[in-house]
């Protein structure tokens, strides 16, 4: 994988639903995996950077997981709520910032 | 705290004219500013990195005197779209970084741009 790929392009869940979805990258060179979640007509917001092989990190409701020697990361939201309806962002970090072009969440009341 | 500004967040101009977009950190100081191109369903496209006081580092196949960017203090990157013509329509964002040893960026909300 030369670029950052994330799947699904969408994703429409109910309230309540736990959901999951995929960042893929080259995983060779690797620093740092960063994760974003981008609202519409607001600023992107910071999730988590994750750097170790099997890192995982929990931000509420919230969770991703690292694997650098096949190039993918995983983000998790449990339960989800409709205020998780967003953009979620993956940014693979070696000399620069190489971003996916994002998964849209939307969640149903 | 983090907080990044961007102004304007829309424009429309005619082509031909110039549009200035700044980007300001509101409560650091970011020793060094990206730029951001994004067009509809495509990933978000370095276009320059700019650290304060010296000149922007450009991506392959960014026209340097189509884009200026000024990254005069610690809190302020400009940039300007130079004769703008109907392509140069897309949504343009800054980010922000501390230092290095954060990696993090921290972003701007985006100008969306519109050159008739």
């Amino acid at each position: 994988i030369l670029n950052v790929e994330q799947s699904p392009q969408s994703l429409h869940v109910q309230e309540g639903d736990s959901t999951n979805f995929t960042c893929s990258f080259p995983s060779s060179n690797f620093y740092a995996l960063h994760w974003y979640r981008w609202e519409t007509a607001k600023s992107p917001e910071a999730l988590f950077v994750m750097t170790l092989n099997g890192d995982e990190k929990k931000k509420g409701r919230i969770s991703a997981t690292l694997n650098t020697k096949e190039g993918y990361s995983y983000l998790y939201i449990k339960g989800s709520q409709p205020e998780d309806s967003a953009t979620y962002l993956c940014a693979f970090h070696n000399n620069d910032m190489r971003f996916g072009a994002g998964t849209r969440l939307t969640v149903k009341p | 705290g983090a907080v990044v500004s961007q102004h304007p967040s829309w424009v429309i101009c005619k082509s031909g004219t110039s549009v200035k977009i700044e980007c300001r950190s509101l409560d650091f100081q970011a020793t060094t500013m990206f730029w951001y191109r994004q067009f509809p369903k495509q990933s978000l496209m370095l276009m320059a990195t700019s650290n304060e006081g010296s000149k922007a580092t450009y991506e392959q196949g960014v026209e340097k005197d189509k884009f200026l960017i000024n990254h005069a203090s610690l809190t302020l990157s400009t940039l300007t779209v130079t004769s703008a013509h109907p392509e140069d329509s897309s949504f343009y964002i800054c980010s922000a970084r501390a230092d290095r040893s954060t990696d993090t960026q921290y972003f701007g909300p985006g100008t969306r741009l519109t050159v008739l």
